[in-house]
Parts: C-alpha cells; structure tokens; sequence
C-alpha cells in the first residue's frame, strides 16, 4: 500500500496561475483533508471532506477550491495564486469513526512557491 | 473556536527526559493527540488521549487532564532521531477534524 500520495513534490507558480494540487490515499479512508504548513509553524485546515460527496471549509478557506473526486481522490486548486500561498501542502486521511484515535496519515506534501 | 498553545522550542542531552505541555481552549473536546514532524517530512502520529491519565507507548508517554484542559508529551532516554517537531492536536466533539498547535522543535544534542 502507497498510504496517502501527493503531486506534484515541489512547484513554482506566478501570481495570477493557477494549479490543481492531487491527493489520493488507498486504505479505503472516508475522511482526507488539506492543510497548508508555512515555515516554523502549525498546520492550518483549509479545506475537509468527511465523506465522499462532501467538502467543507477549515479554517482558512480563501483563494482555494476542493473537488472530492471519488472515495479516493481529494484534489486542492488555487484558482489565482498570490505570493501569501506559498507554503507547503500536505494531504491526509482518517477512518473517521467516532471511537478511537481515528488518526490521520499524511501524505509527503507539496512545495509551492508563488513569485 | 480552538486554540492550543505549546512551548516553541526545548533542547536536551542525549539520554534525558523532555516533557512538552499543550494548554487548550476549545468549545468542544473530544481527545488530544500528538503528532511527530522530522524537517522535511510529513506529520506522523505518535499518541491520543480521550480520557484523563497516562498512555504509554515505549520511550513516549501522553497525558491528559480534561478539568485543566492540559496535555503533555514526555519523551524518554532521548535519542538523536528524536530531534523534530512534536504537535499536539485536539479533535472536536461529535467530529474528525483536528486543530494544530504551533509545534514545539525538540533539539537533541551529543
């Protein structure tokens, strides 16, 4: 099992592209999520689906668009990027019971600078 | 709304014992976890607490008070791959979302 994948690992945009970060997890997960990591600090959700069909907003929400394609695919656009989204972005999953831990897997993120 | 807060930065000897806190104000609770960062790499899970007391798991022990809203991660014997980033994270009542603290860098020095 490949657990959570991401891509692209690392990309350079411009202000003003746009992109379309890909998530994809096979352990059968219903929850993934997207979090945005800048230098030195926490994650920030910025976007969750608990199940499939399903997306709502984190915690930082703005200049981002989420499409949960199927059960396995969870993908994270940037419609027009600004220097203040460059960051790194991580990818994960959860079982989503309400028992237990219910711990999240990451996946091994996304570089991005916007010049 | 949540907030979490931990101390930015410990450094420690091979060998010793750090103990990281996490103070949270939260409008729902449901359990407190902990997640490990190398640099460069993604979160990983290291422990969760939903009820009050001491979890173990080998070197790494987990703590919760609920009534004082207060956690701690406590790493023994510290070995050199131990330098990293530890976060704690609550989950929300009734939910599967997780909020982050700022992390705390562990430095483990020869």
């Amino acid at each position: 099992n490949a657990g959570v994948t991401q891509t692209p690992k690392f990309q350079v945009l411009k202000t003003g592209q746009s992109m379309t970060l890909q998530c994809a997890q096979d352990m059968n997960h219903n929850s993934m999520y997207w979090y945005r990591q800048d230098p030195g600090m926490g994650l920030r959700l910025i976007y969750y689906s608990a199940s499939e069909g399903t997306t709502d907003k984190g915690e930082v929400p703005n200049g981002y668009n989420v499409s949960r394609l199927n059960k396995r695919e969870f993908s994270l656009r940037l419609e027009s990027a600004a220097p203040s989204q460059t960051s790194v972005y991580f990818c994960a999953s959860s079982e989503s019971n309400l028992e237990g831990t219910d711990t999240q897997y990451f996946g091994p993120g996304t570089r991005l600078t916007v010049l | 709304g949540q907030s979490l807060e931990q101390p930015s930065e410990v450094t420690a000897v091979e060998g010793a014992i750090v103990q990281i806190n996490c103070t949270y104000q939260t409008s729902g609770f449901y359990g407190l976890s902990w997640y490990q960062q190398h640099d460069g790499g993604a979160p990983t899970f290291l422990s969760y607490n939903a009820l009050d007391g001491l979890e173990e798991t080998g070197r790494f022990s987990s703590f919760l008070s609920r009534s004082d809203s207060y956690g701690y991660l406590l790493l023994q014997e510290l070995q050199m791959k131990d330098s990293a980033s530890y976060f704690c994270a609550v989950r929300e009542a009734a939910g599967n979302k997780l909020t982050f603290g700022g992390g705390t860098r562990v430095l483990v020095k020869p």
